[in-house]
């Protein structure tokens, strides 16, 4: 079975610009969650999705950041415009509702670097 | 509010020694608690989590961890470090919601010595 998978692994723009990303969550997972950890910092939640919609957004930094997850599959989260303080590592998890204690599984992450 | 505290960022053990990363945890209702590793270039995989089913918790990897209410701790161990223990480790509380969100302690990056 395949894990979570996330694209593009890297991504390198400059300030002012967009960028989107994109989380493949295991299929059947209904959960889909959205986590950022920048230079030094700890991980941190940004948001929850259960199927399409958004159980719980208040990570989102501010309003520059757009979560999506039409259809209630893959789900995209763009960076718009994109400021130096966004730069670091975007993770995506995802879990069975209501299933083994919460256990999330991650992905891979993308490394976003903001010049 | 759930909150977890790992005490030191770095920590150097030398190949065969014990591993010990300590974590402490606060939590309004009885947590649910996790470790969790990312090796370099790789995400992050769950090494073992706290349910309430049992206080001393077997992970992958010849890792376990001890629940102690009294000291609200979750420390790790294992007894005898392998180079490939090389990675950061994350200690997790999960929120008191169904599905709630994972709130992460800010990494111990373990370093093997030879």
């Amino acid at each position: 079975e395949a894990g979570v998978t996330q694209f593009p692994s890297h991504s390198v723009i400059e300030k002012g610009q967009t960028v989107t990303l994109r989380c493949d969550p295991i299929s059947g997972h209904d959960n889909l969650y959205w986590y950022r950890r920048v230079m030094g910092k700890e991980i941190k939640f940004l948001l929850h999705f259960v199927k399409e919609s958004k159980q719980d957004e208040s990570g989102m930094p501010n309003n520059r950041f757009l979560a999506e997850r039409t259809g209630g599959t893959y789900s995209t989260l763009k960076v718009q415009p994109a400021e130096l303080e966004d730069s670091g590592v975007y993770f995506c998890a995802s879990s069975q509702v209501g299933r083994a204690r919460n256990e999330q599984f991650f992905g891979p992450g993308t490394r976003l670097t903001v010049l | 509010a759930q909150s977890v505290t790992q005490l030191g960022s770095h920590v150097s053990v030398s190949e065969g020694a014990l591993v010990l990363l300590r974590c402490n945890y606060s939590s309004s209702v009885p947590p649910y608690l996790f470790w969790y590793v990312q090796y370099p270039n790789q995400g992050l995989q769950l090494l073992l989590k706290y349910t309430s089913a049992a206080t001393l918790v077997k992970g992958i990897n010849g890792f376990e961890a001890e629940f102690k209410k009294s000291e609200t701790s979750f420390h790790l161990t294992k007894p005898s470090a392998h180079m490939s223990d090389a990675a950061e480790y994350f200690c997790a509380v999960s929120g008191s919601r169904r599905d709630d969100k994972i709130i992460f302690g800010k990494g111990t990056r373990l370093h093997i010595l030879p």
